[in-house]
């Protein structure tokens, strides 16, 4: 069963600065995928990743996959208030597994 | 408008009752998937099924129970076998299993009373 390990699980943001999530998982892993939850609402896809070396970018947002390293990342640059809510990560073929998930706060 | 229908989107169970939570898509996706959230936690997979007539048991199924008659419908019912079911239910669907974006629904939240 593939683990999915986030971290870290609370973050709280500066407006302006860059932050990284970190996200790793257990056993090989055809596609990683990154999902933004707001509070009580579903989630949202941000990107899937599908080989070694993907990058994909959306705004302030950048993810990454090492499928050697079995990590992926999810960078934030020049953070803005918008993007306080909890970041996903979660691995596996149709039968996703998810992290516990990266609670991000950005503050004045 | 394209998209994956939960419904309701909050209810109230009492002990011992049977609940049926419904999911409906509109997207042609061949897959679809059940997904319990307890507060402050990532998902757990309940049932999912990548075609119609057939289904299989996630993570934590004990309790659970689906159907596939329709490729567009994938009811979930929580019956009284859950012992605490109270949590975030999302229904989610996708094109095929060959890693095509999963997309998920708005939610329903059980609450046992």
């Amino acid at each position: 069963e593939l683990k999915v390990e986030q971290n870290p699980l609370f973050l709280s943001m500066q407006e302006g600065k860059n932050y990284t999530i970190y996200c790793n998982y257990s056993t090989t892993s055809d596609r990683l995928y990154w999902y933004r939850q707001d509070p009580g609402k579903s989630l949202e896809s941000l990107f899937v990743l599908l080989s070694n070396g993907a990058v994909k970018q959306e705004g302030r947002l950048m993810a990454s996959l090492d499928t050697k390293a079995r990590l992926s990342t999810l960078h934030i640059t020049a953070a803005v208030h918008d993007l306080s809510a909890t970041y996903f990560c979660a691995g596996g073929d149709y039968k996703l597994s998810f992290g516990a998930g990266t609670t991000v706060t950005v503050r004045a | 408008d394209g998209g994956i229908t939960q419904s309701p989107k909050y209810l109230f169970r009492k002990e011992g009752q049977n609940v049926t939570l419904s999911c409906e898509q509109n997207l042609n996706h061949d897959a679809m998937y059940w997904y319990r959230q307890d507060p402050g936690q990532g998902l757990r997979l309940i049932y999912y099924s990548q075609i119609v007539n057939d289904f299989q048991k996630g993570d934590i199924a004990e309790g659970y129970s689906v159907s596939r008659e329709k490729k567009e419908s994938f009811p979930l019912t929580v019956t009284s076998a859950q012992k605490n079911p109270t949590a975030f239910y999302l229904c989610a669907s996708s094109m095929d299993s060959s890693g095509n974006t999963i997309y998920f629904g708005e939610g329903s939240w059980l609450t046992v009373v």
